[in-house]
């Protein structure tokens, strides 16, 4: 059972522009949603993270969007660039430490 | 920030042999990690949480004889794939959680082929 649902399964973005990713979660006991970055061969990074207290967080291009009605959350790159090019998964995160739940990661390809 | 690191990067083994795959927390305590798998072009799926000085808990479907974990200390935990097999071949991943259990740092990951 997918706790986690991810979408787009891959993006392509130009230049300058803006990538959007979205998740869905259905288990209410998550209270931490992060964003990890992942290069071919590569652990994942993480890139910016949000709890249910606030709907927005902005770190430099990164912005995550969190709805806690919908439970949905979504991660904004502006000024998207070539080296943003990565596959991106959004996780949560409840009760039970850090035991993430992932979701099924979204191939970014940013074209110069 | 917190450095967790893995060893070996990648190892090649023969069919029916045992290997094993070191997470370390260089520069914090760790009293919780985790193990994760990942096959090509999908997600983490995580296989097992690590406590330190106590048993393992496997996810649903992951057989503990197999995937053997210890974690002796509270900057090291060890994957030992036993008798691996082909199906085996993966990129394993191990997370680690600072002390506060506020964020969980990632190693670079293993990438296990099985011959």
């Amino acid at each position: 059972q997918q706790q986690v649902k991810q979408s787009p399964q891959s993006l392509i973005v130009q230049k300058g522009g803006i990538s959007i990713i979205n998740c869905a979660y259905e288990n209410t006991a998550f209270d931490y949603f992060p964003w990890y970055q992942q290069f071919p061969g590569k652990g994942p990074a993480l890139l910016i993270a949000i709890r249910p207290d606030v709907s927005e967080k902005k770190e430099g291009r990164f912005t995550i969007s969190f709805n806690k009605s919908a439970k949905q959350f979504s991660l904004h790159i502006m000024d998207s660039q070539p080296g943003d090019s990565a596959t991106y998964f959004c996780a949560a995160s409840g009760t039970e430490g850090n035991k993430l739940v992932f979701g099924a990661g979204t191939i970014l390809r940013v074209k110069s | 920030g917190a450095v967790v690191s893995q060893h070996p990067s990648w190892v090649i083994c023969k069919s029916g042999t045992s290997v094993k795959i070191e997470c370390r927390s260089l520069d914090f305590q760790a009293t919780t990690m985790f193990w994760y798998r990942q096959f090509p072009k999908q997600s983490l799926m995580l296989m097992a949480t690590s406590n330190e000085g106590s048993k393992a808990t496997y996810e649903q479907g992951v057989e503990k004889d197999k995937f053997l974990i210890n974690h002796a200390s509270l900057t090291l935990s060890t994957l030992t794939v036993t008798s691996a097999h082909p199906e085996d071949s993966s990129f394993y991943i191990c997370s680690a959680d600072d002390t506060g259990g506020t964020e969980a740092f990632f190693g670079q990951g293993t990438r296990l082929t099985v011959v």
